[in-house]
């Protein structure tokens, strides 16, 4: 059964780092989201992607962040200068349909 | 924008018995809600989901229901085992490529 995977599972940075999580979603998909959660809290939506361009995204996503699909297959979160607020599971999903988002297994990321 | 309320938070249920999560949206637009499993250290897992024009869709043990004029929606898992127990999450998504809106999750618990 297809799936999304993600790399790496964690991740430990310096505050300020630059840091980019990778994303492959579910081949002939083409909704691409991340979404993020903090340690015992909700998922939060992060910032969609449609059509090679951002759809939507959340206060949360400020300058910091970015994603890229660089090839037909991958697709990447890029903080630029990581806080320790950005500590947490970060998990990609793809949709081939807007409905059903299908998660990834996530990238934990610590910042210290 | 929408809010998803969930309970409980947590609920613990012998072996056998039933269990039942309820979520409340604020969204009338919302028309597609999914519920999600989350076991410990993994990504949300989608289990079973329901369109608005459909009031009950039911999968093994697992069934949900909507009720688009109080706009809340359940999780009825019956005959539980050891392995239903996790995290589950609701969510629920307006028309469009829009985000997944999260409950808060409930932690359910079945005791052997």
């Amino acid at each position: 059964e297809p799936e999304v995977t993600q790399t790496p599972s964690h991740q430990v940075t310096q505050m300020g780092q630059e840091v980019i999580l990778r994303c492959v979603p579910i081949s002939n998909h083409l909704y691409f989201y991340w979404y993020r959660q903090i340690l015992g809290q909700k998922v939060e939506f992060l910032v969609s992607f449609y059509n090679n361009e951002i759809s939507e995204k959340s206060e949360i996503f400020d300058d910091q962040f970015s994603v890229e699909r660089p090839d037909g297959s991958n697709f990447t979160l890029k903080i630029r200068s990581t806080k320790l607020e950005d500590s947490a599971m970060y998990f990609c999903a793809s949709s081939g349909t807007v409905y059903e988002q299908y998660f990834g297994p996530g990238t934990r990321l610590t910042v210290t | 924008g929408e809010n998803v309320e969930q309970h409980p938070s947590t609920l613990s249920v012998q072996e056998g018995d039933s269990a039942v999560i309820k979520c409340t949206y604020s969204d009338s637009a919302s028309n597609y809600f999914p519920w999600y499993k989350q076991e410990l250290g993994k990504g949300p897992q989608l289990i079973i989901d329901i369109r608005s024009n459909v009031g009950e869709k039911k999968d093994q043990r697992i069934a949900v229901t909507l009720n688009k004029t109080a706009k809340h929606f359940s999780l009825h898992i019956t005959e539980t085992q050891p392995e239903d127990s996790a995290v589950y999450f609701c969510a629920a998504l307006r028309p469009g490529n829009t985000p997944l809106v999260f409950g808060k999750g409930t932690r359910l618990s079945v005791i052997a």
